[in-house]
């Protein structure tokens, strides 16, 4: 299966600082989607980005496919932003990371 | 909210059981799909369904088993439980079966084996 490596495992921030998550994959995909956990357990969709960029608000996405990587940028960071962050890289089955637990203190 | 629904939202139980969690997917979505996520193994992919039929396994226990019945609602058993099935188990769903559809998840069901 595709192997998915994110960094960092943890990031603390404060409020209003920004953060880069990279997520790096094994094979080429053609669905690749990052996703927020929050506290209570729920997956959020954040991207479908198999490739190219994206944004949505205080966050964005890149992907480059041919190098096989994807990046999450957060800006502003919030206290709600807390929770862990994963990459889930696949095709009809996706492969999710470790994750990346993001912390955001006020 | 993703418009996935999946109930219980918690279930507790004890080995050797049997139980059934049960997945309504968004309107449309023909797709369904299970996913286990655990301490000890992360969050992996057990199996897919598209309108009715089995499209795709993956580290689906033979102990577990999924269908998806005709209005699309989909049930994962899962039986003989151990305590190492005590996890959270996530359906998602999708529009057709294409790998580029983005799969919606739902808020899963927290399954905890005494």
């Amino acid at each position: 299966g595709i192997q998915v490596e994110q960094s960092p495992p943890d990031l603390i921030l404060q409020e209003g600082a920004n953060s880069t998550l990279r997520c790096n994959f094994s094979d080429s995909v053609n669905n690749l989607q990052w996703f927020h956990q929050n506290p209570w357990g729920q997956l959020i969709n954040l991207f479908y980005i198999p490739s190219g960029t994206k944004q949505n608000g205080r966050l964005s996405a890149t992907t480059v496919a041919t190098e096989r990587y994807s990046l999450l940028y957060i800006s502003s960071s919030q206290t709600t932003d807390s929770g862990v962050y994963f990459c889930a890289p696949g095709d009809y089955k996706l492969s999710f990371g470790a994750g990346t637990t993001v912390t955001v203190r006020a | 909210d993703s418009g996935v629904t999946q109930t219980p939202k918690h279930l507790i139980t004890a080995t050797g059981q049997r139980v059934t969690l049960r997945c309504s997917p968004r309107s449309g979505d023909l797709s369904v799909y299970w996913y286990q996520q655990s301490l000890d193994q992360g969050l992996q992919f057990l199996i897919q369904y598209y309108n009715g039929e089995e499209r795709a396994k993956g580290n689906i226990l033979e102990r577990f088993s999924a269908q998806q019945f005709p209005d699309l609602h989909s049930e994962l058993n899962l039986s003989s439980l151990e305590l190492g099935d005590s996890a959270l188990y996530f359906c998602a769903s999708s529009v057709t079966s294409a790998v580029t559809d983005t799969q919606y998840f739902g808020p899963g069901t927290r399954l905890t084996v005494l």
